[in-house]
């Protein structure tokens, strides 16, 4: 089976801008949650869908926000972008059960200047 | 509030010695795993225990779940350059899992 794949891998914007990321889950996975993770701040949960539907969300401001599609695949967006988003966003998909193991995508490094 | 929280947070260590990396938590997880990442990458799954006192073997990693499941360790055997990375352990509750800051590490050859 391919992995999880993200689009695009890098990406350079400036304050203010917006930005879109993308996510293709492994064929099968119906969870995809989005992490960002910063060299202070480690890994931080955004949010996770699962059939279209948000199930949980991290503590993030309204910026940033998501989406899934019926085929799974998801989108996030993040508006009005600031210095401070500049991170690795990492998209993680998963099968739905008790046990929730994820599987990443090599993720997008953003950086806002 | 879930925590997890790992130990050491940096490690060194020559090639050929051995190591262990702790994650320990004041909560009972469903399941906890350990991840692997190396820089610019996504973290890679190593292993899932589920059961109390479970001991899971990887080649010469060894991963113990804690009798009461708050905790777990990480130990390798004659460590190698290959090891290095970022190691994270997340416990699993209700479809989200709780993530530690993790322990990077370094095997000087």
């Amino acid at each position: 089976k391919a992995g999880v794949t993200q689009t695009p891998r890098y990406l350079i914007k400036t304050r203010g801008q917006q930005v879109t990321l993308s996510c293709s889950p492994i064929s099968g996975h119906r969870s995809v949650s989005w992490y960002q993770q910063t060299p202070g701040q480690g890994l931080q949960f955004l949010f996770e869908y699962f059939s279209e539907t948000q199930r949980n969300k991290g503590n993030f401001p309204g910026r940033f926000s998501g989406r899934q599609f019926s085929n799974s695949r998801s989108e996030m967006n993040v508006s009005t972008l600031e210095l401070g988003d500049s991170a690795l966003y990492l998209c993680a998909s998963s099968l739905s059960g008790q046990v929730y193991e994820q599987y990443f995508g090599p993720g997008t490094r953003l950086t806002v200047t | 509030t879930q925590l997890l929280e790992q130990s050491p947070q940096f490690l060194s260590i020559q090639e050929g010695e051995n190591l262990t990396v702790y994650c320990n938590s004041s909560s009972v997880f469903s399941s906890l795993q350990w991840y692997r990442q190396e820089p610019g990458e996504g973290p890679v799954l190593l292993v899932t225990v589920v059961t109390g006192g479970e001991v899971k073997k990887l080649k010469r990693l060894t991963f113990q779940f804690g009798d009461a499941r708050k905790d777990s360790s990480l130990h390798i055997t004659a460590a190698q350059p290959g090891d290095t990375g970022l190691y994270l352990c997340a416990g699993g509750d209700n479809y989200q899992l709780i993530w530690g800051a993790g322990t990077k590490l370094i095997i000087k050859p």
